[in-house]
Parts: C-alpha cells; sequence; structure tokens
C-alpha cells in the first residue's frame, strides 16, 4: 500500500463540463504522476510533477491541466470533457529511495 | 525512444500449468523493467523489478522474470498457476530522465481455466 488515494472513484459527466479527479498521498513523496489507461494502449503519462508547483507535460496532455499546491494533493483538471476522454486515470508516485512507481486505485470516468 | 512489446494480448492456460508472458524492449542503456498486475477493478501492483545485477529476479506471488540482455526480454514466468493469478499483466520500461519517466506495454490477459 503506498498510501495514495484518488476521489472520486467512479464520474459520470457530460461532454463540455470540467472535472477535476484529485490525487492524495500521505508519505511527502516528490514525484507524483497521472495517467489513462485505455484498451489497447496500457498507460499513458498524461502529467507529472516534480515538487509544489512543479509540474510538466507528458505524452497525452492536450485537454488536461495540473496543479499541485500542496505536496500531498495532485489535482488532475480537464477543462471541458469529452467522450474521448472517457477512461480510467490512475496516479502514481515514486519513493525518493526507489527507482519504481506505484498506483493509486483508480478512477473511472465516463463522459457522455 | 524507448518502447515495449507484449506479443500476446491474451493467453489461456489451466490451472496448474505452467506460465511465461513474454516482453521485449527497446532502450539505449541498461533500462530499469517491472512487471505489474492489474485484476479487474483494481489498481496496477507491482510483481517485480529488475535494474541491476541478477538477472533472474524474484517476486511476489511466486512470480518470477529472466532479463536477456541480447534479446532485449523480460519473460515472467510462473510454474503452476492458481485461479487467483486471472488479471492483466503489464511490462514496462523505466527511465531516469528528471523524472522516472516509464513506458508501459498494451497488456496480456491472462485467463486461467480449471
Amino acid at each position: 500500500d503506498a498510501g495514495i488515494t484518488q476521489s472520486p472513484r467512479h464520474k459520470v459527466t457530460e461532454t463540455g463540463t470540467p472535472v477535476t479527479l484529485r490525487c492524495h498521498q500521505t508519505e511527502n513523496h516528490r514525484y507524483m504522476y497521472w495517467y489513462r489507461q485505455d484498451p489497447g494502449h496500457g498507460l499513458r503519462l498524461i502529467h507529472y510533477s516534480y515538487g509544489v508547483k512543479d509540474t510538466d507535460k507528458g505524452e497525452v496532455s492536450d485537454g488536461y491541466s495540473v496543479s499541485r499546491s500542496k505536496t500531498e494533493d495532485f489535482l488532475l483538471t480537464l477543462e471541458s470533457a469529452t467522450s474521448s476522454q472517457t477512461s480510467v486515470y490512475f496516479c502514481a508516485i515514486t519513493p525518493g529511495d526507489t527507482d519504481t512507481q506505484y498506483f493509486g486505485p483508480g478512477t473511472r470516468l465516463t463522459v457522455l | 525512444a524507448q518502447s515495449v512489446t507484449q506479443p500476446d494480448i491474451h493467453i489461456t492456460v489451466s490451472e496448474g500449468a505452467s506460465l511465461e508472458l513474454r516482453c521485449n524492449y527497446s532502450y539505449g542503456a541498461t533500462p530499469y523493467l517491472f512487471w505489474y498486475v492489474q485484476s479487474p477493478g483494481q489498481g496496477l501492483q507491482l510483481l517485480l523489478k529488475y535494474f541491476s545485477g541478477d538477472t533472474l529476479v524474484q517476486g511476489i506471488k511466486g512470480f518470477e522474470a529472466e532479463f536477456k540482455r541480447s534479446q532485449s526480454s523480460f519473460n515472467l514466468r510462473k510454474p503452476s498457476v492458481h485461479w487467483s493469478d486471472a488479471a492483466e499483466y503489464f511490462c514496462a520500461v523505466g527511465a531516469w530522465g528528471g523524472y522516472q519517466k516509464v513506458t508501459f506495454g498494451i497488456g496480456t490477459k491472462l485467463q486461467v481455466i480449471p
């Protein structure tokens, strides 16, 4: 258990609405990541963070923004959700003394 | 650029039979290699990892994997599969470049039949 929680765990929303997903960790890890998982694609990195207010883009960042105002929280925002953003979203952390990513339980997002 | 290929999308094995899941990677230097398992509706759980040293790596739940540099492979094995091993398995390659960049394969779904 890497001490990661994600909220909400499930969400259904409509096209064009804003959506924010939250990743919360309890162990002050510096690095945090947001992935999306889609059949046939595995997991793809959306954004990552290497500290408070320090974030950068991953390979599929279009349509997503992130914020990290506290070490423990990493927020993923879909400014105007589209059906192509229907997916399962995972947060991950890298503990400072390892090079391994540990994952949260995921959020299933459906955009109608 | 790093990449991972899992050539088998679905595999079906009988309970008690041996298992080998294939993984090939592409990376210029010595990679970090991982196997994760995902049960339905769950997050990814780390099974094992290879960074350096002994090329045969032992993991949790009785799994092992062997790093073969000459074949760019990191295949996952288990001598006797249990029904609870039914899940999706992801191979991944990682590299440190300011952050831990991890590239995942598309996964292999394992079905276990009685």
